[in-house]
């Protein structure tokens, strides 16, 4: 099976802009989570996706957010980009119900992206 | 909502020895725990998980302790290898709920051939 794949992997964008980063899961998972790693913050949860629907979200402001389309793939959109926002973007896939029912996520490789 | 502590924050040992990582949360209904291994430039890989009905929990070289009554839990690496540098995560939820999961700073891990 083909692992977690995110597009693109590199990206540098300018304050003000907005961004879209794709990830799609390993065929046959459902949950989609995101997660932002920066080496002041660490890794934190961003929101995770089921069936299309947002099942749960962590406490990240309203200019992050995403949706899944109903193959799961799954994209997430940062508007207004801030120069705090330059991370790497971490998807990772599970069968159904994902980090929190204690089902192995399989991380992707991510997407650095770097706000200047 | 939770908060995750993780010690220390960087570990140096010499290949053979042991390696111990601890972290310590605030929210007690957290009951899942997940370590997670990320080497240099590569994405975190789970490594080992407990559940808080289970006190211990090992694979191999790897085990995790859980204390829920002091709210801390520890991963344990014995005979270490060089290829077990890498940063060690770890990370607390209470099940169903991934609002309140947190992770752990992480530690950087050096296994000194």
């Amino acid at each position: 099976k083909a692992g977690v794949t995110q597009t693109p992997r590199y990206l540098i964008k300018t304050r003000g802009q907005q961004v879209t980063l794709s990830c799609s899961p390993i065929s046959g998972h459902r949950s989609v989570s995101w997660y932002q790693q920066t080496p002041g913050q660490g890794l934190q949860f961003l929101f995770e996706y089921f069936s299309e629907t947002q099942r749960n979200k962590g406490n990240f402001p309203g200019r992050f957010s995403g949706r899944q389309f109903s193959n799961s793939r799954s994209e997430m959109n940062v508007s207004t980009l801030e120069l705090g926002d330059s991370a790497l973007y971490l998807c990772a896939s599970s069968f159904v119900r994902g980090l929190a029912a204690g089902e192995t996520q399989y991380f992707g490789p991510g997407t650095r992206l770097l706000v200047l | 909502g939770e908060n995750v502590e993780q010690h220390p924050s960087t570990l140096s040992v010499q290949e053979g020895d042991s390696a111990v990582i601890k972290c310590t949360y605030s929210d007690s209904a957290s009951n899942y725990f997940p370590w997670y291994k990320q080497e240099l430039g590569k994405r975190p890989q789970l490594i080992i998980d407990i559940r808080s009905n289970v006190g211990e929990k090992k694979d191999q070289r790897i085990a995790v302790t859980l204390n829920k009554t002091a709210k801390h839990f520890s991963l344990h690496i014995t005979e270490t290898q060089p290829e077990d540098s890498a940063v060690y995560f770890c990370a607390a939820t209470p099940l169903y709920n991934n609002n309140d999961m947190r992770f752990g700073a992480g530690t950087r891990l050096t296994v000194k051939p």
